[in-house]
């Protein structure tokens, strides 16, 4: 069965990088892109960016295209978020979303989230 | 970027009621509208894509509706696992945006 099983809980520092994984277990790792979503506390969900295992290709929110990098181990079938210069309003919890493309888009499949805390 | 709104905000019922649910988008989308079901602690989960179509598993009691900007989510007679936060979001265009949630609550 499909998994997204992502790492633990982190706390950084104003200013800090924190990289959050996401390893897919239960299909073929090339054949779906994956975006990232996050949650601040008592907020909604907001897209991050999105990247295709199969070649790389990324494409990143405005909000956050200047800190953050999505990357992509086949060998483990992992995905990674780094987000760089954090800042307090960065504290949320972050998910991985497996996203089914094509002309149809849909994030059929969510990790369990990760919790980054930004506190000095 | 597209916009999109839901409404209400927040909304309480009693199990067995229809409720329906709406989400416009500030530009047109086609049908390109998903809908997610958050529970507390839990990740969201898939209910509809492309506006109208259930994924697999999800109970015959959702339903959606809607194309160009106007789209809703109804369920048809709600169950007690049914009380959550519910989201639409469009894929139309990056960024994919999502509607800021509407909490359904036990009267």
């Amino acid at each position: 069965q499909v998994q997204l099983v992502q790492s633990g809980a982190e706390v950084k520092g104003p200013g800090a990088s924190v990289k959050v994984s996401c390893k897919a277990s239960g299909y073929s790792f090339t054949t779906y892109g994956f975006s990232w979503v996050r949650q601040a506390p008592g907020h909604g969900l907001e897209w991050m960016g999105w990247i295709s295992p199969k070649n790389g290709n990324t494409k990143y929110a405005q909000k956050v295209q200047d800190r953050v990098t999505m990357t992509t181990d086949t060998s483990t079938s992992t995905v990674y978020m780094e987000l760089r210069s954090l800042r307090s309003d960065d504290t949320a919890l972050y998910y991985c979303a497996r996203e089914n493309g094509g002309a149809i888009i849909y994030f059929d499949y969510w990790g369990q989230g990760s919790l980054v805390t930004v506190s000095s | 970027d597209i916009q999109m709104t839901q409404s209400p905000s927040s909304l309480s019922a009693s199990v067995g009621d229809r409720v329906t649910i709406t989400c416009r988008a500030s530009q047109s989308i086609s049908r390109y509208l998903n809908w997610y079901q958050e529970r507390p602690g839990k990740a969201p989960k898939l209910l509809i894509y492309v506006a109208s179509v259930l994924q697999s598993g999800v109970p015959s009691r959702f339903s959606g509706s809607g194309s160009g900007t106007d789209f809703s989510l109804t369920i048809s007679s709600l169950q007690p696992e049914d009380f959550a936060t519910y989201y639409c979001q469009q894929t139309y265009g990056i960024p994919r945006t999502f509607g800021q949630g509407t909490k359904l609550e036990i009267k």
